[in-house]
């Protein structure tokens, strides 16, 4: 089946500082991807879906400043979590789907856990 | 407001006994219901959907519209059904294009 990897799996980063979190599609391509984050016990909340070559499309309350999406390939994904503080700290899941794919047929990465000190 | 609801955050049951993981969703329209699995150390996979009405590893769920729900049912339980279950929904003010997750169960099927 079809393969999504992120890097890093786990990061740790100080106040202030940014992280980058790649995910990569490796056996399609992935023109839609989609970002989440998930607090501990709680749902998978999305965050931001990307079309490869356009703006990513933020969901409301998510920070676009803060969550930069950048989506400039066809395997390629990038979460940049800029000026991060400890309640930035949590899961974050990314997954792609091909064209003609349904949302429901996304394929998930592993995701990176994040810790802001 | 778009919302899924899982219960129970753990069920415990033992091996060949009957599970029953409760989903409850509020959603105005006709949303899509989905059942994901995440086994230790894998990714979340798709499970079943409503649409397809089909059996997956014993699994079953049928929507009920009029309570909103959408519980994910198999008569006996086996040790590899252990797994975190998270239900979820996509629907029409979103294009179908979102998922909306409840907050999972963790199934422990013991011996």
């Amino acid at each position: 089946g079809a393969v999504v990897s992120q890097h890093p799996s786990r990061v740790i980063c100080k106040s202030g500082t940014s992280v980058k979190i790649e995910c990569r599609s490796l056996d399609f391509q992935a023109t839609t991807m989609f970002w989440y984050r998930q607090f501990p016990k709680q749902s998978l909340m999305l965050m931001a879906t990307s079309n490869e070559g356009s703006k990513a499309t933020y969901e409301q309350g998510v920070e676009k400043d803060k969550f930069l999406i950048n989506h400039a390939s066809l395997t390629l994904s990038t979460l940049t979590v800029t000026s991060a503080h400890p309640e930035d700290s949590s899961f974050y899941i990314c997954s792609g789907i091909t064209p003609g794919q349904r949302s429901y047929e996304q394929y998930f990465g592993p995701g990176t856990r994040l810790t802001v000190t | 407001a778009q919302r899924v609801t899982q219960p129970e955050k753990l069920l415990s049951v033992f091996k060949g006994a009957p599970v029953e993981l409760k989903c409850n969703y509020s959603y105005s329209g006709s949303p899509e219901l989905f059942w994901y699995v995440q086994y230790s150390r894998q990714r979340l996979q798709l499970l079943l959907r409503h649409i397809s009405r089909e059996s997956i590893k014993g699994f079953t769920a049928d929507l009920n519209k009029g309570e909103t729900s959408f519980h994910l049912k198999k008569p006996f339980a086996q040790e590899e059904d252990s797994a975190m279950y998270y239900c979820a929904l996509s629907g029409p003010s979103g294009g179908y294009n979102k998922l909306i997750f409840g907050a999972g169960t963790r199934l422990a099927v013991h011996p």
